[in-house]
């Protein structure tokens, strides 16, 4: 299968650090991308390959994948990481970009 | 700056068409596979197209294929989308958005990896009688 499953929600103490999680098995071999999605807003790229954020990007977000797992942590959390975030990769044929279902984090 | 701005998107019924358009500026343009990508209202991200940089590579999600086409003016700087036999789970704010790619080694061989770096602010399309 190309699905790749997030669970929908996530919750976090401000300052604590939280893992967003991201499966599937085309996710087997590659590196996945995330984008954090605030309401309203276009997605912005937070993290992508094997440790890479774009510019501007906190270092409290980093990435890793082991296996089928791709995951986001945030380190640290801050109120204004409470978003939407979605992974995403390719299909098992590679050609096609596919996304997770997104996962809501809230920073209490 | 690197912008993407789509334009193109509104009110339609059902089995009708629109075509989209997003003007690319601040990178070059013809260098880069390009995508739309959609959000129906309080969903998740759905990737609908993509085009390679000469237009040579050209994918439709199955929910789309065979009523989208994607295409792209390298010299307007521009990605068109346009879209018919429009139905109402359509409705969605569409996206351009660029994609990059980059390669590792891993032991022997190189991985790639790809990741949408550019989106534009999204244009909304209605669906509905």
């Amino acid at each position: 299968s190309s699905e790749l499953t997030q669970d929908p929600a996530v919750s976090v103490a401000l300052g604590q650090t939280v893992r967003i999680t991201c499966q599937g098995d085309s996710l087997r071999g590659r590196y996945a991308s995330w984008y954090q999605q605030k309401p309203g807003q276009a997605p912005v790229l937070v993290f992508y390959g094997k440790n890479s954020r774009p510019s501007g990007i906190p270092d409290r977000f980093s990435g890793s994948t082991s296996g089928n797992t791709t995951s986001l942590t945030i380190t640290g959390a801050q109120a204004e990481d409470e978003a939407d975030y979605f992974c995403n990769s390719r299909d098992n044929s590679g050609n096609q970009p596919v996304f997770g279902g997104g996962t809501k984090l809230t920073v209490l | 700056e690197m912008q993407l701005v789509e334009s193109g998107g509104g009110l339609v019924k059902p089995g009708g068409s629109l075509r989209l358009s997003c003007a690319a500026s601040g990178f070059t343009f013809s260098s880069y596979t390009m995508n739309w990508v959609r959000q129906a209202p309080g969903k998740g991200l759905e990737w609908v197209s993509s085009i390679s940089s000469s237009s040579n590579y050209i994918y439709y999600a199955d929910s789309v294929k065979g009523r989208f086409t994607i295409s792209r003016d390298n010299a307007k700087n521009s990605l068109y989308l346009q879209m018919n036999s429009l139905r109402a789970d359509d409705t969605a704010v569409y996206y351009c958005v660029r994609e990059s790619r980059m390669a590792t080694l891993a032991g022997a061989l190189y991985i790639y990896y790809y990741y949408m770096d550019v989106w534009g602010k999204g244009n909304t399309v209605t669906v509905s009688s």
